[in-house]
């Protein structure tokens, strides 16, 4: 099956501060979504990315399937930041997706 | 709209019982999938229902049953239930269509099997 590979897979940053997450893939996909998992489980939808860029305030994601990755930018982190982010993609012709195995979060006051 | 809801949030039971849990998809999504998170680790798929049919399944053992009903709901089931199915299980809906596949994730249920 396709992997998926996080990194860093722990990352502890002060208020304020900027970071870059990666998210590298084995196999073409037609579905890339990045998630924020809250202290209670609760996956949040932060990004649909299969390629390109998008923005959404602080956040912004970039897909670059002809070379299999993506990258998760967070700028301005704040506390409510922390928490677990996933990447998970879908194979083209598979309807399921694959989760990486995280990068854990922490933003310290 | 509503959103992904799963109910219960918690569930305690023992080794050889069976559990079922539920969901309901987000309004107008006719496609739900069920994953398996185990603690620390990323969720694993469990499988997938299109308009009332199976249409995807992981690599999960038989006693790993389910249903999609006409109004998209659905249940997980869960047999001869063992200590390693103590997990959070989340149930995402989804509406596939050209250009996006966005899977929304309910709050998802929290199952001890002591």
């Amino acid at each position: 099956g396709i992997q998926v590979e996080q990194s860093p897979p722990d990352l502890i940053l002060q208020e304020g501060a900027n970071s870059t997450l990666r998210c590298n893939f084995s196999d073409s996909v037609n579905n890339l979504q990045w998630f924020h998992q809250n202290p209670w489980g609760q996956l949040i939808n932060l990004f649909y990315i299969p390629s390109g860029t998008k923005q959404n305030g602080r956040l912004s994601a970039t897909t670059v399937a002809t070379e299999r990755y993506s990258l998760l930018y967070i700028s301005s982190s704040q506390t409510t930041d922390s928490g677990v982010y996933f990447c998970a993609v879908e194979r083209t012709g598979r309807r399921a997706l694959t989760f990486g195995s995280g990068t854990r979060l922490q933003v310290q006051p | 709209e509503t959103g992904v809801t799963q109910s219960p949030t918690h569930l305690i039971k023992t080794r050889g019982q069976q559990v079922t849990l539920r969901c309901s998809s987000q309004s107008g999504h006719n496609t739900v999938s069920w994953y398996q998170q185990a603690l620390g680790q990323g969720p694993q798929f469990i499988f997938q229902y299109y308009r009332e049919e199976e249409n995807g399944r992981g690599n999960v053992p038989p006693r790993f049953s389910g249903l999609q009903f006409p109004n998209y709901s659905s249940e997980l089931n869960v047999n001869a239930l063992e200590l390693d199915d103590s997990a959070l299980y989340l149930c995402a809906s989804s509406l596939p269509s050209p250009g996006t596949d966005t899977q929304y994730f309910g709050p998802g249920t929290r199952l001890t099997v002591l």
